[in-house]
């Protein structure tokens, strides 16, 4: 089953707009991360923060996490349309090794 | 100089028959990983190895057997492929378990 569930499902903005897109989860984690997927191709891993972190930043990418409410968002400020992918969360249920995906937000970025 | 190269990268087969898929990484990571993407995107992990030893075995049907010859190489041998087979499998590497995965660019198979 999925660990996490993102929203929205989709999203479409206007170049130079901000973007932010939800992920919850379900049982306590390790760490969270970020990945891009653009369409045909593999995962581009963004950025990841660990359970003891609230903010983390990266060039135009802002992630939270509130491990109280088993959820965390990630904003792209400036979008560009070369942004247009899918995105998705992926997290690391405590004692585990294992990375699962959520359930991804396809972002369009219109010129 | 493909970090993570996956061969082929389209296979059509018929039901039936056995493929193989090939990954190869060249990142010096230690974890190695195959993941399922169906047709709704959804991603699920089906293997994983660190340095040759097998370290998740999801729940995945006896037909597939992956196989790590060295920590560099992982490939995934699919028996007796069927139509649910349909999808686009993913490799994947980190140099240390969960943290920070390099990924192929997929095989898209097909079973006809």
């Amino acid at each position: 089953s999925q660990q996490g569930e993102e929203d929205p499902q989709a999203l479409s903005i206007q170049e130079g707009e901000n973007a932010t897109m939800n992920c919850s989860y379900k049982t306590s984690i390790n760490n969270l991360q970020w990945y891009r997927q653009n369409s045909g191709r593999g995962l581009v891993h963004l950025i990841l923060i660990r359970s003891n972190e609230r903010e983390k930043h990266s060039g135009r990418l802002r992630v939270t996490l509130d491990t109280s409410k088993k959820s965390s968002s990630l904003l792209i400020t400036a979008s560009r349309a070369a942004d247009t992918a899918s995105y998705f969360c992926a997290t690391v249920p405590s004692n585990t090794d294992k990375l699962i995906f959520g359930t991804g937000t396809r972002l369009q970025v219109f010129p | 100089d493909t970090a993570v190269s996956q061969t082929p990268k389209y296979l059509v087969t018929q039901m039936g028959n056995d493929k193989s898929i090939k990954c190869e990484q060249n990142l010096g990571h230690d974890t190695m990983y195959w993941y399922k993407q169906d047709s709704k995107k959804f991603l699920k992990i089906m293997f994983s190895y660190n340095n040759k030893e097998l370290i998740i075995n999801e729940t995945v049907p006896n037909r597939f057997s992956p196989k790590s010859p060295d920590k560099a190489h992982l490939n995934l041998h699919i028996n007796s492929l069927e139509l649910g087979d349909s999808a686009v499998y993913f490799c994947a590497s980190s140099a240390t378990p969960a943290y920070g995965y390099t990924f192929g660019s997929g095989t898209r198979l097909t079973v006809v």
